[in-house]
């Protein structure tokens, strides 16, 4: 079963405008991590943001935050004030209580002036 | 401090010939990891280690072979390789006392004819 389902394959957004990227999770496990990465085209992974399942507020990191919405099992990446530089792939990963890393199958978001 | 490296980063290779994709980490992380990422879609973990003589499957370990003899090096066997070989490969390590911060190398990218 897919445990990640990112259901975007590409999203536009203008210049200085807030986008939402959609991130829905399979587990059984009370105890796992939420991460979104980006990767430019240079190929790079860089990490973003991270929530863990106990964490009580949504997590922030300057202009992202993570929408972590338990019960519904999302954790949509929220990014404010868009730049041409966030044009890129955003990948949504969760972990269990093991080390494994599971990745979605990202967005390409695309920032146009 | 380099972080994670990893070599070649370009490599092309023969259907049945083998290699080994070389990573390192100088931060004293006890977790490593590999993935690979195929066209237009995300990371899948091959086989990750939690400590140096501890290895374990990932989703797709099939035709690779891993071991940790140290805490630095974690390389990736292509016993023979096959064109559904041909991606994108990521090492990654992180410690043991932080929950999400996952450091990625440069990737190398293999091409199997």
């Amino acid at each position: 079963a897919q445990k990640i389902t990112q259901t975007q394959p590409g999203m536009f957004v203008q210049e200085k405008e807030a986008v939402t990227l959609d991130c829905t999770y399979d587990t059984s496990d009370p105890s796992y991590g939420l991460f979104w990465y980006k990767q430019p085209s240079s190929g790079e992974m860089i990490f973003l943001i991270y929530q863990g399942s106990y964490d009580q507020q949504n997590a922030t990191e300057g202009r992202y935050s993570l929408n972590f919405q338990k019960a519904r099992k999302s954790a949509n990446l929220v990014i404010s004030a868009s730049q041409l530089g966030d044009s890129a792939m955003y990948f949504c990963a969760m972990r269990e209580s093991t080390d494994k890393l599971i990745f979605g199958t990202g967005t390409r978001l695309q920032v146009f002036p | 401090n380099a972080g994670v490296t990893q070599t070649p980063k370009f490599q092309v290779l023969k259907t049945g010939q083998s290699m080994t994709l070389q990573c390192a980490q100088d931060m004293n992380h006890e977790y490593m990891s590999w993935y690979r990422q195929d066209p237009g879609m995300g990371l899948r973990l091959i086989h990750y280690s939690v400590g140096a003589g501890i290895t374990d499957q990932g989703e797709v370990p099939n035709g690779y072979n891993v071991s940790r003899s140290t805490t630095e090096d974690f390389p990736l066997r292509l016993l023979s390789a096959a064109p559904s070989q041909t991606s994108v490969y990521f090492c990654a390590s992180r410690s043991s006392e932080s929950s999400y911060e996952q450091y990625f190398g440069p990737g190398t990218r293999l091409t199997v004819t």
